[in-house]
This record gives C-alpha cells, structure tokens and sequence, in this order.
C-alpha cells in the first residue's frame, strides 16, 4: 500500500460527459502527478501540482484541468468525453517540487467512456 | 522516436535466469527512474539514478546509467516468478518547474516457472 488513494475504481459513463477523479497524496508529500495509461501503453504526463499551485504540464488536453486543494487534495476534471479518453488514470505524490525523488502511486481510476 | 524507449518490449525468460532491459533516451537528462507495474495497477518505484552516477544496486536490481549513449539498463537477478510485470523508465530532462517527465512504454516481463 503505497498511502495514496484514488477515487473511484471504476467510472462508466458516456461521450459528452464530465466527470471528476479524486486523489489523496500520502501524508506529508506536497506534490501531486496526474498520470494517463492508455491500453497496453507507457504513462502519459498530465500536470503537477505542488502544494495547491500547479508546478508543471505535460500534454493535458485543454477539456482536462485540475487543481489541489488546500488539504493537499487533488482531483482531475475531464470533460467533453470522448472515447479515446478511456484510460487508466493514476495520481502519484512525491514530497519535492519537482520529479528529484520518487513517486508513489495510486491503485489507478479506470475510466470507461461509451 | 520518443524519449525514454524501453527494449526489448517484451521479455519470457525461465524462473532463477537474469532479465535485461534498456531504456534509451535523446535529450539530456537529470535523473532517470526505474519503475514496476503488476497488470492493471500502480505503479511502483524501483530505483532512481541521476544524471552523474553510473551504477545503482538494490537488492537484486542494478541499474546502469551511460550518458554518453543516453541509455539505461536495468538488470534483475536470479529472477522470481513475482518479477513477472511491466517495468518503465522515466526520464526527467531538469529539476526545476520547466521539466519534461516522459515515460517509455515498458518492457512486459514474464518468468516462467
């Protein structure tokens, strides 16, 4: 158990939809990664947030934003749906500002879009 | 091709042989990171090697790192039917906020009893 948890398992839903992912970083990291893992593919980069500001991008579609919140916190909105979006998407948390160290990874939110 | 390429994509080797896998890069980096993924789940990390080290061990891992030739390898020993995973580089290009973080797309491994 890596203490990083990620809200919900499994999230069905439609084309055009907006849902929300939740994640909580292990207790005492500041940082939050958002990750995508499209079928049978490497990690996608999505952002950084570091203690509630956001740190750094990597290739988040503009329909996609986040935030962390003052607790540390953090969710991923992803709107407009479509079906390439069904992926697996990961949180990981870390305690520097930057990927110096390691991350500790969530068990993942499966995101189904049909 | 992108950064951070594992080879070979796909590893089948028996129980108590040693595994190698590469990682190749193109741009300068700051670190580089070793990671394991069990189907479906997250992932976990294995060993970090920065930019001006040359070999890491960890228990049955060691990583060597050539900047030279902007490549990785990772080596596990006297492999175990629960080394059986993905295992993913990632490379950092620099430690401030205007970082690049990319990862390969993995090396399947399978241990055959």
């Amino acid at each position: 158990d890596s203490g990083v948890t990620q809200t919900p398992k499994h999230l069905i839903t439609a084309t055009g939809q907006r849902v929300t992912l939740r994640c909580s970083p292990r207790s005492g990291d500041l940082s939050v990664y958002w990750y995508q893992q499209s079928l049978d593919q490497g990690l996608q980069f999505l952002i950084q947030y570091y203690n509630g500001e956001e740190r750094a991008k990597g290739n988040i579609l503009e329909r996609f934003s986040a935030q962390q919140f003052p607790d540390l916190h953090s969710e991923l909105n992803l709107s407009s749906l479509e079906l390439g979006d069904s992926a697996l998407y990961f949180c990981a948390s870390s305690v520097a500002p930057g990927p110096v160290d390691e991350q500790f990874f969530g068990p993942g939110t499966r995101l189904t879009v049909l | 091709s992108q950064q951070g390429e594992e080879d070979p994509q796909a590893l089948s080797i028996q129980e108590g042989e040693n595994a190698t896998m590469n990682c190749s890069y193109k741009t300068s980096i700051n670190n580089l990171q070793w990671y394991r993924q069990n189907s479906g789940r997250g992932l976990v990390h294995l060993i970090l090697i920065r930019s001006n080290e040359r070999e890491k061990h960890s228990g049955r891992l060691r990583v060597t790192l050539d900047t030279s030739k902007k490549s990785s390898s990772l080596l596990i020993t006297a492999s175990r039917a629960a080394d059986t995973a993905s295992y993913f580089c990632a490379t950092i290009t620099r430690p401030d906020s205007n970082y690049q973080l990319i990862w390969g797309a993995g090396t399947k491994l399978i241990i055959k009893p």
